[in-house]
């Protein structure tokens, strides 16, 4: 019955060698999210998506882009990434009319 | 920009105490606060929520506060059990869908 899907839960990934981290939902919202977390910091928002609207945080690094092919999907891609990039990656989703945030289990990543 | 700030760090509290946690917006358009208890390793889950037209919430042992005027809100637990033990995290919502977290209070419940 997971609602927020992420794949994969662990990735490694060698400097500078590109990372696609996917997330699914079956929730049918409008809202979807990409948030960083490094080690019990706060999850910092890099993008969001409303429907196909795409809505980037002013200090969010080139480095990173993002695809929402249709509803139910969206892709987090890290194009170089660095041993700064390491961190878990949390997708999200919310209903305009909820509110609620409804978070996957995270992507953690590994940068050698 | 949006900011929430959030204190303590780190709180340490015996079982069966209570423990508050407190949190300030920035953005006075905020107008739905949720509380996220995330555990080593797993993702951030709502534990209770409070809109802007609502001054207080509560649910079993946990409840929140919010002080519009102040901009503050804060979590309240009571009667502290060892598995409250976690990281918990405030968000404002700051326009229609973007949520800013503040920056995370590790709670420990000694036995």
């Amino acid at each position: 019955d997971a609602m927020v899907i992420q794949n994969p839960r662990y990735q490694v990934t060698q400097f500078g060698k590109p990372v696609t981290l996917s997330c699914s939902q079956t929730l049918n919202h409008n809202v979807m999210y990409w948030y960083q977390q490094k080690s019990s910091q706060a999850p910092k928002l890099l993008f969001h998506y409303y429907d196909k609207d795409f809505n980037n945080e002013a200090d969010t690094p080139d480095n990173f882009q993002s695809r929402r092919p249709n509803t139910s999907f969206c892709f987090l891609d890290i194009r170089s990434p660095g041993l700064g990039d390491a961190a878990m990656y949390l997708c999200a989703t919310s209903s305009g009319g909820a509110n609620v945030l409804t978070f996957g289990a995270g992507s953690r990543l590994t940068v050698l | 920009g949006e900011n929430v700030e959030q204190h303590p760090s780190t709180l340490s509290v015996q079982e069966g105490d209570s423990a508050v946690i407190k949190c300030t917006y920035s953005d006075s358009a905020s107008n739905y606060f949720p509380w996220y208890k995330q555990e080593l390793g797993k993702r951030p889950q709502l534990i209770i929520d409070i809109r802007s037209n609502v001054g207080e919430k509560k649910d079993q042992r946990i409840a929140v506060t919010l002080n519009k005027t102040a901009k503050h809100f804060s979590l309240h637990i009571t009667e502290t059990q060892p598995e409250d033990s976690a990281v918990y995290f405030c968000a404002a919502r700051a326009g229609t869908y973007k949520y800013i977290f503040g920056t995370g209070t590790r709670l420990k419940v000694l036995a």
